[in-house]
């Protein structure tokens, strides 16, 4: 079954570095998210993207933050100047529609993020 | 908008025994709903889904039913195994419905 790849699984950075965070979503699918579950609270929505475009974003993805989709197969989470506070597991996912209108979205293994 | 109420964990059972996880809902209009699994060390996976009212969604003997006289959609397995343990989250659709809101997540553990 076709599934989503994130890597690298865990990264360690020093506070106030750059870190990108690489996803390969299900190639089909046209719509591609990442969200964001810190240590033992709820899984929270960062940002929706499609037709290489934002579609939305919540609150958390300030100016820090940034999506890109370079090649056609990777969709990528920049985090600048990183903090102590973006330390979490960041997950992608990917679906083949809205998901208002039913369809799932799936997602990858996640990468824990550690700022030091 | 859009938001879930989950019923908070962790719930610990013994192997074949029955398992309810509450779930209730807040929202415009009739949603989609799911159900996600997060084994440990692993990420969301997706359990099942229903996408209109009296819709049952099941998949590897869980069961939901999409009841909106209730706004409820809760998980129910008949004999659970040592497995299933794992945490267990109900989402839906929120914003422009271009993200899905999470419940807080039921921690499972099944015990032989």
């Amino acid at each position: 079954e076709p599934e989503v790849t994130q890597t690298p699984s865990h990264q360690v950075t020093q506070m106030g570095q750059e870190v990108i965070l690489r996803c390969v979503p299900i190639s089909n699918h046209l719509y591609f998210y990442w969200y964001r579950q810190i240590l033992g609270q709820k899984v929270e929505f960062l940002v929706s993207f499609y037709n290489n475009e934002i579609s939305e974003k919540s609150e958390i993805f300030d100016d820090q933050f940034s999506v890109e989709r370079p090649d056609g197969s990777n969709f990528t989470l920049k985090i600048r100047s990183t903090k102590l506070e973006d330390s979490a597991m960041y997950f992608c996912a990917s679906s083949l529609g809205w998901t208002g209108q039913g369809q799932p979205q799936h997602f990858g293994d996640g990468t824990r993020l550690s700022i030091l | 908008g859009n938001s879930v109420t989950q019923m908070e964990g962790p719930v610990t059972l013994s192997e074949e025994a029955f398992l309810t996880i509450n779930c209730t809902y807040t929202a415009t209009g009739y949603p989609s709903l799911f159900w996600y699994v997060q084994y440990p060390g692993e990420g969301l996976q997706l359990l099942l889904k229903a996408t209109k009212a009296d819709d049952k969604g099941s998949n590897k003997g869980f069961e939901a039913t999409y009841r909106k006289e209730t706004t409820s959609f809760h998980l129910e397995k008949g004999s659970v195994q040592v497995s299933d343990s794992a945490v267990y989250f109900c989402a839906l659709p929120s914003g422009s419905a271009r993200q899905l809101t999470f419940g807080s997540g039921t921690q499972l553990t099944v015990l032989p």
